[in-house]
């Protein structure tokens, strides 16, 4: 079975911070991708970025950036000086090998205060 | 380019009453789906489709039904709503023809079942 686990429920940080967002996944397939996305107060949810399984090169885009390692099943985020304009819910993803359904861990809601 | 649509924005209905929820997408996109979101829960799939004709259930079905008449709607009916139907549900597509592509969501529809 595949499975989406994000450990931390809830992260509260001071503005400058750094925080990593920890994302572990499950799977059998040999094929697969990796998503995370960001759920502001507004309640939309805005993709970040997208992983496949045969590049574990890290990525970062500006003060965004991620860890992913298969030999841990891990795919973690790491903000870097952390904004007020952060704070939101954090979903990791995994997308099965057929390509129906995103399987989503349930959520790390970050808090940036100033 | 409007990308997914959902209406309403919001609801409340009486137990037992029926439903549905709008969807739209004009990305021209093949695969669409359901998803609700509950409180520590994360997203989980309700109903998705692969192509005009063509849905099957996902990880939460029951109390759902959904049809796929064109590309471009995916409707969801709550046949008989039950308090348990409270939540907030996201409609979302994506290109098929890309396996790897990201869901597009929707603004979602919180929905009250008393």
């Amino acid at each position: 079975a595949q499975k989406v686990t994000q450990a931390q429920t809830e992260i509260s940080v001071v503005e400058k911070e750094d925080v990593t967002l920890d994302c572990v996944y499950e799977t059998r397939d040999t094929t697969y991708y990796l998503f995370w996305y960001k759920q502001p107060p507004s309640g939309e949810l805005v993709f970040l970025i997208r992983r496949n399984s045969f590049d574990e090169q890290n990525e970062i885009s500006g003060r965004y950036s991620w860890n992913f390692q298969k030999s841990t099943s891990s795919f973690n985020f790491t903000i870097t000086a952390s904004q007020v304009v952060d704070s939101a819910v954090y979903f990791c993803a995994l997308f099965n090998q057929a390509g129906t359904a995103l399987i989503f861990g349930k959520g790390t809601t970050l808090s940036v205060s100033s | 380019n409007a990308g997914v649509t959902q209406t309403p924005k919001f609801q409340v209905l009486k137990t037992g009453q029926s439903m549905t929820l709008q969807c739209a997408q004009d990305m021209n996109h093949e695969y669409m789906s359901w998803y609700r979101q509950d409180p520590g829960m994360g997203l989980r799939l309700i109903h998705y489709s692969v192509g005009a004709g063509i849905t099957d259930q996902g990880e939460v079905p029951n109390g759902y039904n959904v049809s796929r008449s064109t590309t471009e709607d995916f409707p969801l009916r709550l046949l008989s709503a039950a308090p348990s139907q409270t939540s907030v549900y996201f409609c979302a597509s994506r290109a098929d023809s890309f396996y790897n592509s990201p869901l597009h969501f929707g603004n979602g529809t919180r929905l009250t079942v008393t």
